[in-house]
């Protein structure tokens, strides 16, 4: 069992819609929680970070943790074709930094 | 802005041969990273490092090796090239210890023939 799993999509949305990304993960003890954000032939940037129970939102995202259900969610509300690109949720199972990756989501909007 | 660069966006070697992939950063940042991502696969560390001459392993360290002799420079080595070392490779760097946020280079596509 991978220790942090996504689907693969592609999320195919259309324009202004929200896009639902959802990640789980197999480490109990995981504090610190990321989405981070690829555009194609790109490397990842940071737009999400979570750490306790809940909704955090920052502009048209909004995270969702859940650490009981070992799951954490990013929403994009209003979707924009410049949204389009694969979402990676990383978690950091330990105080160090190392991060462990999901293998992304690949969301495409559609105008 | 923190910056991250790594010395080849694109490189093609044979197989056996060594190969040496560099990564500076520039924000005195701690923590440096070396990842590999493939198709279906994300990112899967290879090796990290939290302090100049420290190394630790990470996922899958098996045919690599690194080097860091100066904080600012992480050095991923392969020692015998193979077809399956086929991939992209990123570095990442972080602040410190417990620091969240890394910040990735541009990547590198080797192409192992």
């Amino acid at each position: 069992q991978k220790e942090v799993e996504q689907n693969s999509g592609p999320l195919s949305v259309p324009e202004g819609a929200i896009a639902s990304l959802n990640c789980t993960y197999s480490d109990r003890v995981s504090q610190s929680f990321f989405w981070y954000r690829q555009y194609s032939g790109k490397s990842p940037e940071l737009i999400m970070s979570i750490y306790s129970n809940g909704d955090k939102e920052d502009g048209r995202f909004t995270a969702q943790l859940n650490k009981a259900s070992q799951y954490v969610s990013l929403l994009i509300r209003d979707s924009q074709p410049s949204d389009s690109a694969t979402y990676l949720c990383a978690v950091k199972p330990d105080s160090w930094g190392k991060l462990q990756f999901g293998a992304g989501t690949q969301v495409v909007v559609t105008p | 802005d923190v910056k991250v660069t790594q010395s080849s966006r694109y490189l093609v070697k044979r197989t056996g041969e060594k190969v040496f992939l560099e990564c500076v950063q520039d924000m005195d940042h701690e923590n440096m990273f070396w990842y590999r991502q493939d198709p279906g696969l994300g990112l899967r560390l290879i090796y990290f490092s939290y302090d100049v001459k420290m190394k630790e392993k990470g996922d899958i360290p098996e045919g690599y090796s690194v080097s860091r002799e100066k904080k600012e420079r992480f050095s991923l080595i392969l020692e015998s090239a193979s077809t399956n070392q086929t991939s992209m490779y990123l570095c990442a760097s972080s602040l410190s210890w417990g620091s969240t946020e890394a910040f990735f280079g541009q990547g590198t596509r080797l192409t192992v023939v």
